[in-house]
Order: structure tokens, then sequence, then C-alpha cells
């Protein structure tokens, strides 16, 4: 069965160092997202990924944050000074074309800022 | 905009006895509503869905939920729970409409805790 795949599982960095969290989505899904989830907090919505571009981003997506997809099969999520409040786990998900399919998500990238 | 609302945080149950985890969502717009399971150390799979049709959905391990458009509710019960159900349970909505790009809400999760 296909399956949304994320490395690493776990990266602990520096704040203020940059730290570059890597998806490689469903082969044939059209719709990429990042979402993350704040120890004891619910899953949030960062930003949505469509042709080539972003669709939507939530307001915790600030000029830190940055999306790509810089080969047709890996999207990154890219933080540029990281903080400790970005500690979190990262979930990456996709998503075929049409409005009855699902999102399936990765195994997610615990990130840890010291 | 839309919003989830996850009534327990945890919940305490015996293994074979009933369960219903609650949500509760609301929207401005038509909304489709999943829940999803989060097992220790992994990630977030898909439980069950409701796009249209049957109010009533299922899953292929014996949960089942039912969209109350009157109420909006969607509740997740399983009649007679396993060790193994012990997870975390995440409700989520997503606008019908085509301009959302499929975007989910989340609500705060419910562990339920399955005890022998």
């Amino acid at each position: 069965e296909p399956e949304v795949t994320q490395t690493p599982s776990h990266q602990v960095t520096q704040m203020g160092q940059e730290v570059i969290l890597r998806c490689v989505p469903i082969s044939n899904h059209l719709y990429f997202y990042w979402y993350r989830q704040i120890l004891g907090q619910k899953v949030e919505f960062l930003v949505s990924f469509y042709n080539n571009e972003i669709s939507e981003k939530s307001e915790i997506f600030d000029d830190q944050f940055s999306v790509e997809r810089p080969d047709g099969s890996n999207f990154t999520l890219k933080i540029r000074s990281t903080k400790l409040e970005d500690s979190a786990m990262y979930f990456c998900a996709s998503k075929d074309s049409g409005s009855n399919t699902e999102a399936f998500f990765g195994q997610g990238t615990r990130l840890t800022v010291v | 905009a839309q919003s989830v609302t996850q009534l327990d945080s945890q919940v305490p149950v015996f293994e074979e006895a009933p369960v219903e985890l609650r949500c509760n969502y609301s929207s401005s717009v038509s909304v489709y509503l999943f829940w999803y399971v989060q097992y220790p150390n992994q990630g977030l799979q898909l439980l069950l869905k409701y796009l249209s049709g049957s109010t009533l959905v299922e899953s292929i391990n014996g949960f089942e939920a039912e969209f109350n458009k009157s109420q909006t509710s969607f509740h997740l019960r399983k009649p007679s729970v396993h060790i193994s159900d012990t997870a975390e349970y995440f409700c989520a909505v997503r606008g019908a409409g085509g301009t959302s790009y499929g975007k989910l809400t989340f609500g705060q999760g419910t562990i339920l805790t399955v005890h022998p």
C-alpha cells in the first residue's frame, strides 16, 4: 500500500539553526500539506501546496517557514531560524484530486529545539 | 472557517465494554467529516469518513460514526472495545467546497485507554 514517508523521525537542533524536514508524498497525489502538533495540543494546519505553489497557509506559517517541492517527488518544510516554541511533531500529508478523497499522513518528524 | 470540539480528553474503559467518543463541529459551509487514529509512536491513520450519502459510516475494525447535521455532531462508537484500540482519536472536518484545497481542522483529540 502506498504511504507518505517522512525523514528524519526525530531531529534535535539548536535554537537559531535552520532545519529542513523532508517528506515523500504518495506518487500520484496532487495536494500536499504540513501540519504540526505541539505536545499536548491539537494538530494544527500549517500550509497546503498545489500546482507548485502555496494554496493556503495559516497564521503560524510566517516568514521563517517555507515549503518546496524541489524534484517532483520530495516535499520539504524549512524553518529558517528555529525557536524553542517550534518544538513539535510535524506531519506531512498528501491527497489525490477530487473532493471525495482523503489525506494520507506520514509518521511525523519530532523536532526538538534546544 | 470551521472548528471542532472533542468533549472528552481522556476516556478509560474496560475491555469488551462499549465506548462513545464525542465530536461536535461548527461550520458556515457544508463539510466532510473524518476520524483519524494515532497509535503510540505512529502517524495519523484514517479510521472512517463521511462525505455524503448514508449518515452512518463504519470502519473495518468495528467502529462506526453517525453524522447528525441538526446537532452538528459526528460521534464515534464501538460496541465492544479491545486492548488494541488503545490510541488517541482525532475528529477532523474539511470544507466541502472546491476552494478549500483539502485543509483539515482537527479537534483536540481523545485518548482512549482500554483496560483488561
